[in-house]
């Protein structure tokens, strides 16, 4: 089957570390996006991995173990605006893109 | 370059009407999905589109739920008759084959979205 975990809520301060951690099962395997979702608002892309190892994209980063089905998503010099859900999205088998249901995190100064 | 379009941005309704929802993706993407997001969930896959050819309806509830691109741009969501089960957003995406933007191909860019409100 297919199953995507993240956990449901983070908060952090502003400035701050946070990483967001996402494990998965998928048939077949062809990358895995992130996307941010404002309250509100649509999905946007923020990275992809297809390669195991670690993305770096400015303030943001995404790293990929395949073996593991694990990847975690992040996010550095924290502001308020960063606060949204992020979506964990694994493409399987079809190059079919699942979509999780997203850590909603939440900064505080 | 223009976004996703969707219309309406907001429909109430009562249990048991119709409702239509119209999507105008990117120019150029072959691929158009329509998506239902239930409130604190991720999007759930309704149907996916290969130009106008249907790739994916497998969680379409075909009973009520049907979609079509015609002419391989636009798209049409309807539901007939409505449940309050189907209050949720509907979200419209597209993709392309080729890389855009420096993004990896098929990266799916999001309308807006419909919020639907069944009383």
């Amino acid at each position: 089957g297919q199953n995507i975990d993240q956990p449901t809520e983070m908060t952090a301060t502003e400035g701050a570390i946070v990483q967001i951690n996402c494990t998965y099962q998928t048939s077949g395997f062809n990358g895995l996006f992130w996307y941010q979702q404002h309250a509100g608002e649509a999905p946007t892309f923020l990275s992809y991995n297809v390669l195991d190892g670690l993305e770096e994209k400015g303030r943001f980063s995404s790293f990929l173990s395949r073996s593991k089905g694990y990847s975690y998503l992040l996010l550095k010099e924290l502001q308020m605006k960063d606060s949204a859900s992020y979506l964990c999205a694994p493409r399987g088998g079809g190059f079919k893109t699942i979509f999780g249901a997203g850590t909603r995190l939440f900064v505080k100064a | 370059e223009a976004g996703v379009a969707q219309s309406p941005r907001y429909k109430i309704i009562e249990k048991r009407q119709s409702v239509a929802f119209w999507c105008n993706p990117i120019s150029g993407h072959a691929t158009l999905y329509w998506y239902q997001q239930i409130l604190g969930q991720g999007p759930k896959l309704l149907i996916q589109f290969q130009n106008n050819g249907v790739v994916d309806d497998s969680q379409l509830p075909k009973d009520r739920f049907s979609a079509e691109r015609l002419k391989g741009v636009d798209s049409t969501l309807k539901i007939q008759p409505a449940k309050l089960e189907d209050s949720a957003v509907y979200l419209c995406a597209s993709s392309s084959h080729r890389v855009q933007r420096g993004e990896p191909t098929d990266t799916q860019y999001f309308g807006p979205g419909t919020r639907l409100t069944v009383l």
